[in-house]
């Protein structure tokens, strides 16, 4: 039973360029969860993805948005990149619930912008 | 609103000594409470979590953690740990119809040989 995967693992960008993040969610998982993990830092909640639909969101500007496909599998698109956007990005799947449901992480993407 | 504060930020513990690591919550609601380890270079893995019921939570590896609503706390403990639990901790809340998880900065377990 494959886990949450990510993909790349490691992204080198420039200032101002646009990036684009990867994840499949654990089989049987309808929920994606995306995280940003700055060093030295906990994870913050970027935004969730239910049904095709941005279900929920953090305090994070515009720049970020995603997408989710048909297969649960998820899209995170970073635009006009900030050396700040620099961070260990982490995806989440889970399956629908209330809220106690886990969440299970992928290894992440390690975004260095320059 | 909701947010985790973890008092210690580097914890360094001899081998086979027992360990606390410390979370403290606060929220308007009841809240769902959870324990992640992150391994170098690794995603973080669920420890243990406190839905409702007893108090007591007992995880994986060794691990267990004390729900405490007086106190608003949610301390993770082991009794006798070993090289291989240097990682970093994160202790996490939410609640009922939100699955947003609001994380504290971390822990650093440092085990001494």
């Amino acid at each position: 039973d494959a886990g949450v995967t990510q993909s790349p693992t490691h992204l080198i960008k420039t200032r101002g360029q646009q990036v684009t993040l990867r994840c499949s969610p654990k089989s049987g998982h309808d929920t994606v969860s995306w995280y940003q993990q700055a060093l030295g830092q906990g994870p913050q909640f970027i935004f969730q993805y239910y049904e095709e639909e941005e279900r929920q969101r953090g305090n994070f500007p515009d720049r970020f948005s995603g997408h989710q496909f048909p297969n649960y599998s998820s899209e995170l698109n970073v635009n006009a990149l900030l050396l700040g956007d620099s961070a260990l990005y982490l995806c989440a799947s889970s399956s629908k619930g209330t809220g106690g449901d886990t969440q299970y992480f992928g290894p992440g993407t390690r975004l260095t912008v320059l | 609103a909701q947010s985790v504060t973890q008092l210690d930020s580097q914890v360094p513990v001899f081998e086979e000594a027992p360990v606390e690591l410390r979370c403290n919550y606060s929220s308007s609601v009841s809240v769902y409470l959870f324990w992640y380890v992150q391994y170098p270079n690794q995603g973080l893995q669920l420890l243990l979590k406190y839905l409702s019921g007893s108090t007591l939570v007992k995880g994986i590896n060794g691990f267990e953690a004390e729900f405490n609503k007086s106190q608003t706390s949610f301390h993770l403990r082991k009794p006798s740990v070993h090289i291989s639990d240097t990682a970093e901790y994160f202790c996490a809340v939410t609640h009922f119809g939100n699955e947003k998880l609001t994380f504290g900065t971390g822990t650093r377990l440092t085990i001494i040989p």
